[in-house]
């Protein structure tokens, strides 16, 4: 199985940073890595598909970059509406596997 | 609009089964693999299993395999799922979930306790 190892668990960010999230894939993924924004008591939305594309109606804030078998989610000048968990998925091959995911709190 | 909406969670004993199911709409659902799946309390996502368009490839995780079956009725555009010896830790929110090698579409989940 693939596993994805997610960083950092948690992080505190101010509105003016630039707030980085990784997953780094076990082995290879191609581009098959997609992101998710899931708030307290809501179902997780897709936010970046194909490792880099932007998912319809996302903020441009938002952006996916790869490295090999590291990924990375960047939210440029967050919002307090940005707080919330962001997990990674791998959609390679089966079983698809989750990062543990990110708690990012908005300061 | 897309829309998932999940029904047929409860409270259920230790070793009993139960069936999940989510009704789709927006989207003619047989040009669709489908997915479930899962949140436990407090922890993070856990892929359940998927099926392919017509239902003839089936796939699943391996804390599920041999308990869970995924099925689907494209005539009523639904998505199954049969849950059987249910254990403690299968207790969780089970969320319906468009795939197309991404989740792009999600229901709003249906919880599952299973305690005695």
């Amino acid at each position: 199985d693939i596993q994805m190892t997610q960083s950092p668990a948690s992080l505190s960010a101010s509105l003016e940073e630039i707030v980085t999230i990784t997953c780094k894939a076990s082995q290879g993924i191609d581009d098959y890595l997609s992101w998710y924004q899931q708030k307290p008591g809501k179902s997780p939305q897709l936010l970046i598909y194909d490792a880099t594309s932007l998912a319809d109606g996302v903020p441009s804030r938002f952006s996916g970059s790869r490295s090999g078998t590291q990924f990375s989610l960047k939210i440029s000048r967050p919002q307090v509406d940005d707080s919330g968990i962001y997990y990674c998925l791998q959609s390679c091959s089966t079983p698809n596997t989750f990062g543990a995911g990110t708690k990012l709190e908005l300061k | 609009e897309v829309q998932l909406v999940e029904s047929g969670g409860g409270l259920v004993q230790p070793g009993r089964s139960m069936k999940l199911s989510c009704a789709a709409s927006g989207f003619t659902f047989s040009d669709y693999y489908m997915a479930w799946v899962r949140q436990a309390p407090k922890k993070g996502l856990e892929w359940v299993a998927s099926i392919s368009y017509e239902g003839s490839s089936t796939y699943y995780g391996d804390s599920v395999k041999g308990r869970f079956t995924i099925s689907r009725d494209n005539a009523k555009s639904t998505l199954y799922l049969q849950m059987n010896s249910l254990r403690s830790e299968d207790t969780a929110t089970y969320y319906c979930a468009r795939d197309n090698y991404v989740m792009d579409a999600w229901g709003q989940g249906a919880s599952v306790t299973v305690s005695s």
